[in-house]
């Protein structure tokens, strides 16, 4: 079961370079979110999508894009990358609204990105 | 506003020790609790989570943890602790399974 997909694992960027962090999930689930994790700082919340053509801003939404065109698939972008983005990035999705909502995050394996 | 915090960022145990990790949360509505566990260079996963009803939740692992909400506390514990055990945990709080609000985290040494 693929679950939910981050790609790259990895990636080395120059300050000012763009990029895009892809995040793909195959449970259906209409909730998906990106959080920034770093040191000593847990988790914060960058976006989050409640479905398909629908986003919204979390804790730290500065210097990032997402997009939601399709229920599988929400990636977050870095239009001017910055020092102050390096972090390691975890895609993550739930049920959505209703009954089937549990409030349970499924978690990717994270993105590991250095700005330079 | 909501927050989490969590006492102590490495707490560290013997094995078959008791393991507590605390988590104190503010939430100005009554709040959905979470404990959820990294293992290195993986994603979160769930351990536990409180949503309504009793207020003493089992997760996997063994893990338990107990809401009281005169202490908006919501702290994390197992009676015995299993090498397997290390990693670090995360409390994570939220209103409306939309924005979800975790702590600093907390690493779990197991000592043999």
């Amino acid at each position: 079961n693929a679950g939910v997909t981050q790609t790259p694992k990895f990636q080395v960027l120059k300050t000012g370079q763009s990029m895009t962090l892809q995040c793909a999930q195959d449970m259906n689930h209409e909730y998906m979110s990106w959080y920034r994790q770093d040191p000593g700082m847990g988790l914060r919340l960058i976006h989050y999508s409640v479905g398909a053509g629908i986003t919204d801003q979390g804790e730290v939404p500065n210097g990032y894009n997402v997009s939601r065109s399709t229920t599988e698939d929400f990636p977050l972008r870095l239009l001017s990358a910055a020092p102050s983005q390096t972090s390691v990035y975890f895609c993550a999705s739930s049920y959505g609204g209703g009954a089937a909502n549990t409030g349970e995050l499924f978690f990717g394996e994270g993105s590991r990105l250095t700005v330079l | 506003a909501q927050s989490v915090t969590q006492l102590g960022s490495h707490v560290s145990v013997s094995e078959g020790a008791l393991v507590l990790l605390r988590c104190n949360y503010s939430s100005s509505v009554p709040p959905y609790l979470f404990w959820y566990v990294q293992y290195p260079n993986q994603g979160l996963q769930l351990l536990l989570k409180y949503t309504t009803g009793a207020t003493l939740v089992k997760g996997i692992n063994g893990f338990e943890a107990e809401f009281k909400k005169s202490e908006t506390s919501f702290h994390l514990t197992k009676p015995s602790a299993h090498m397997s055990d290390a990693a670090e945990y995360f409390c994570a709080v939220s209103d409306n399974f939309n924005k979800f609000y975790f702590g600093s985290g907390t690493k779990l040494n197991v000592k043999p």
